[in-house]
């Protein structure tokens, strides 16, 4: 989980609230991603940012948004136009300029939603 | 689109036996392949990858892979397994999409280790 941290570890909000999730890396990454996890269905893409000030959706970005207003940092916002928000949300960077493609996550947060 | 796919939900073996964590792919292309490995409410750590090259792979905490290309096949290995070796493991293939990459996770495979 070295070098990029997500806070809080577990978040508890009502329904209809927005929620924030932070995550910060300081292995000067470019690419930054947000996964979904959910028990028995493995790891799902939210959002990815290759560059500052650019982002994409993912491939469930209904209910979410992001923003990529420096390096370090990229912060998820879970609405409450997010269905079915519980679950486990992972973060990861990679530095995508040397092709090596590989993923490096933070330890996640857990956030609970009632 | 590419795709991983983990056949196991569970694997179980005895520690200080051999084991095996199955992986096939689907790619259109050169597969660019990972493994990573996670511990209850932890995030992902990265094992290994196949990029190129040598289709055995060596990675961290003793684990190799073996990339089989006739088989379209990626299967996690390690010789002798531990009791810490428990835990969910995931197979990953690269696929690019129009702003960048991403990786395309499989479902995970519970690997459980008894003494």
């Amino acid at each position: 989980d070295g070098g990029i941290t997500q806070s809080p570890k577990y978040l508890f909000r009502k329904e209809g609230q927005n929620v924030t999730l932070s995550c910060e890396q300081n292995l000067n990454h470019d690419a930054m991603y947000w996964y979904r996890q959910d028990p028995g269905q493995g790891l799902r893409l939210i959002y990815y940012s290759q560059i500052v000030n650019d982002f994409q959706k993912g491939d469930i970005a209904e209910g979410y948004s992001v923003s990529r207003e420096k390096k370090e940092s990229f912060p998820l916002t879970v609405t409450s136009a997010q269905k079915n928000p519980t679950a486990f949300y992972l973060c990861a960077s990679s530095a995508e300029g040397l092709g090596t493609y590989e993923q490096y996550f933070g330890p996640g947060t857990r956030l609970t939603v009632t | 689109a590419q795709s991983v796919a983990q056949p196991e939900d569970q694997v179980n073996v005895a520690e200080g036996n051999p084991l095996t964590v199955k992986c096939t792919y689907s790619v259109s292309g050169n597969p660019y392949l990972f493994w990573y490995v996670q511990y209850p409410n932890r995030g992902l750590q990265f094992l290994l990858k196949y990029i190129t090259g040598d289709n055995l792979v060596k990675g961290s905490y003793g684990f190799e892979a073996e990339f089989n290309k006739s088989q379209t096949s990626f299967h996690l290995k390690k010789p002798s397994a531990l009791v810490s070796d428990s835990a969910l493991y995931f197979c990953a293939v690269r696929d690019i999409v129009e702003y960048g990459n991403k990786l395309v996770f499989g479902a995970g495979t519970i690997l459980r280790v008894k003494s």
